[in-house]
């Protein structure tokens, strides 16, 4: 089945710099990866996602990149707030009818 | 649109119990996803139905079981409880499996004593 990881654990970054989270994922028939974002006691939302045929995707701070061949998505936030702070989760899915593989999640801490 | 519900939102049992969770899809969703939450555990897949059908299951015991009725509401049930099931079960629903944004209710803090 598929199994996605997820780095770094934990990331800490000054407001106003970039962050960046990489997610590899093992079942070459997945193409669909979104990224979730879970502030403290609240559920986890969607912030973008990308399908396999599109190699980058971009919404305002926030884009996210694609290499299928390599198997590996990274999410890219820039000029960084503190309501960024949150636990970051990325995914995999397929059209195959495979579920949704979560990635372990990246706690991201904005510093003031 | 109303997202996402589940209920209870909290719930403590004692070990050997068991425990019935529901989930109330947006409208015209089919898909319903369950996942476990935990600390330190990420988010853990448990089953997925679509159209009253289990399409996929995650890597859990037995105890752990679920269905989904024709109006696309799902409940899970948890039988024998242990300690260890201590965590907030998260539904998520779609409007098709595998493709589509999966939107989160609120969860169910389950404590178990």
């Amino acid at each position: 089945g598929e199994n996605v990881e997820q780095h770094p654990s934990t990331l800490s970054v000054q407001e106003g710099d970039s962050a960046v989270i990489k997610c590899t994922y093992s079942d070459s028939a997945s193409n669909y990866f979104p990224w979730y974002k879970q502030e403290l006691g609240k559920r986890p939302q969607l912030i973008i996602d990308i399908r396999s045929n599109v190699g980058e995707k971009k919404d305002q701070r926030i884009a996210v990149t694609l290499n299928k061949t390599a198997k590996h998505f990274s999410l890219h936030i820039t000029e960084t707030q503190p309501e960024d702070s949150a636990v970051y989760f990325c995914a995999a899915s397929g059209i195959l009818g495979q579920n949704f593989v979560f990635g372990p999640g990246t706690r991201l801490s904005v510093l003031p | 649109k109303a997202g996402v519900t589940q209920t209870p939102r909290y719930l403590i049992k004692t070990r050997g119990q068991q425990v019935t969770l529901s989930c109330s899809p947006i409208s015209g969703h089919r898909s319903v996803s369950w996942y476990q939450q935990t600390p330190g555990q990420g988010l853990q897949f448990l089953f997925e139905y679509f159209s009253e059908t289990q399409r996929n299951k995650g890597n859990f015991p037995g105890r752990f079981s679920g269905r989904q009725f024709s109006n696309s509401r799902s409940e899970m049930n948890v039988s024998t409880l242990e300690l260890g099931d201590s965590a907030l079960y998260l539904c998520a629903s779609s409007f098709g499996p595998g493709l589509d944004e999966q939107f989160f209710g609120p969860g169910t803090r389950l404590t178990v004593l």
